[in-house]
């Protein structure tokens, strides 16, 4: 089944504590990205990657490191996380890049304490 | 991204066609129109997109004017699972991004 999966999918974590969220995706995509949820904001990009080895900056990428090693994976790092990043977070993948249809990840949501 | 405007909420009810519209009169001449839906808290699901023409695939149809300012997303029977909030977005000529913005809140009533 064509998916991408998340993990985990629920996190409660303390300020400052490393975290990794995993994005995996089966379909051979070349274009993966990281969204994040906020009530009353929408969906924000965070990063974005072309293809492997090459990421970008979205909107809102303060806080966060990505790295694209494989195509299949695209991880989002958190190095000192922070109350302002509670969030719903999403990654999202598509072959034709951006304009070509995303599927989406089932979200991790994030509680920073 | 160019600005799309959406109502904030509609509703409509089960079994009947849903008509979601979308202003977007600063769209330039070959950037698409897409469409994606949000259930709950669940990941955006992608649902059509087009550039001029109508476009129809099992889940929805777009309809386009033809001066392309603005578009509609019809769901012709709509059921309760298509309760959900609606993206219309047009994505900028040099943009790698997708921009979503508030969306429409679809209610289909019983």
């Amino acid at each position: 089944e064509a998916q991408v999966t998340q993990n985990p999918r629920y996190l409660i974590t303390v300020t400052g504590k490393k975290l990794t969220v995993t994005c995996s995706q089966n379909m051979n995509h070349e274009y993966m990205s990281w969204y994040r949820q906020d009530p009353g904001l929408g969906l924000r990009q965070i990063y974005y990657s072309m293809n492997v080895e090459v990421t970008d900056k979205g909107d809102v990428p303060e806080g966060y490191k990505v790295s694209r090693k494989e195509k299949r994976n695209f991880p989002l790092i958190l190095e000192s996380p922070s109350p302002n990043q509670t969030s719903l977070y999403f990654c999202a993948s598509s072959y034709q890049g951006p304009r070509g249809e995303q599927y989406f990840g089932p979200g991790t949501r994030l509680t920073v304490t | 991204d160019a600005k799309t405007t959406q109502p904030p909420s509609m509703d409509c009810a089960e079994g009947r066609a849903a008509n979601l519209p979308c202003n977007h009169s600063t769209i330039s001449g070959n950037e698409y129109v897409y469409w994606y839906r949000q259930i709950h808290s669940q990941g955006p699901q992608y649902i059509i997109h087009g550039l001029k023409n109508n476009e129809t695939n099992e889940m929805a149809s777009l309809i386009i004017t033809e001066d392309r300012k603005s578009s509609t997303l019809i769901l012709p029977h709509a059921t309760l699972r298509d309760t959900a909030v609606y993206y219309c977005i047009v994505p900028m000529d040099s943009s790698y991004k997708l921009i979503f913005g508030s969306g429409t809140r679809l209610l289909v009533r019983p």
